[in-house]
């Protein structure tokens, strides 16, 4: 079967660093993404990987390893607004979206 | 430019009611999907359409029926509501379905049946 699995809950302070691993098992791969949700909102773009490597965007950086089924995002300079459930996803041999269960990242001050 | 809309935001059913949740894109859009968020689990794919007129079953397709009339809205009804089906439903659609193609999320409707 399928299955993308990241940690339930993580807890970082402000202006620190965080990585959120995702890894994953799906049948074909085209590619993993990751996105954000506010609570109570609909999830929102931040990232698109497949080929190896980092790819950064501001505070915002993600990796991907394919051999390894891995990938992981990195948030620098954490601000409150950071705090939100993170939502990794990986676009399989038939172009469906399977979506890991998200981390939620609390942010203290 | 609104982007994707669903309507309504909430509602509480009864067991064995029937009801109906719009979705609608302004971004001209091919591509639409209906998914189900529930705590602790991925979202889940219930319908999908690849253009106006077509609809295929997803992951989870038992209990909903979809319908795409129109280009910019995919619809999805509930012919007789049952408590499992509590969840929050997110629409979203995107230009095609490969590759960086992202999809847009609606903001969701959230479902509970009593």
């Amino acid at each position: 079967g399928q299955n993308i699995d990241q940690p339930t809950e993580m807890t970082a302070t402000e202006g620190a660093i965080v990585q959120i691993n995702c890894t994953y098992q799906t049948s074909g791969f085209n590619g993993l993404f990751w996105y954000q949700q506010h609570a109570g909102e609909a999830p929102t773009f931040l990232s698109y990987n497949v080929l190896d490597g980092l790819e950064e965007k501001g505070r915002f950086s993600s990796f991907l390893s394919r051999s390894k089924g891995y990938s992981y995002l990195l948030l620098k300079e954490l601000q409150m607004k950071d705090s939100a459930s993170y939502l990794c996803a990986v676009l399989d041999s038939n172009y469906q979206l399977i979506w890991g269960a998200g981390t939620k990242l609390i942010i203290k001050p | 430019n609104a982007g994707v809309t669903q309507t309504p935001k909430f509602r509480v059913l009864k067991t064995g009611q029937s009801m109906t949740l719009l979705c609608a894109q302004d971004m001209n859009h091919e591509y639409m999907y209906w998914y189900r968020q529930d705590p602790g689990m991925g979202l889940r794919l219930i319908h999908y359409s690849v253009g106006e007129g077509t609809t295929a079953k997803g992951e989870v397709p038992d209990g909903y029926n979809v319908s795409r009339l129109k280009k910019q809205n995919f619809l999805l009804g509930l012919e007789s509501a049952a408590p499992s089906q509590t969840s929050v439903y997110f629409c979203a659609s995107s230009l095609s379905s490969g590759g960086a193609e992202t999809q847009y999320f609606g903001p969701g409707t959230r479902l509970l049946v009593l």
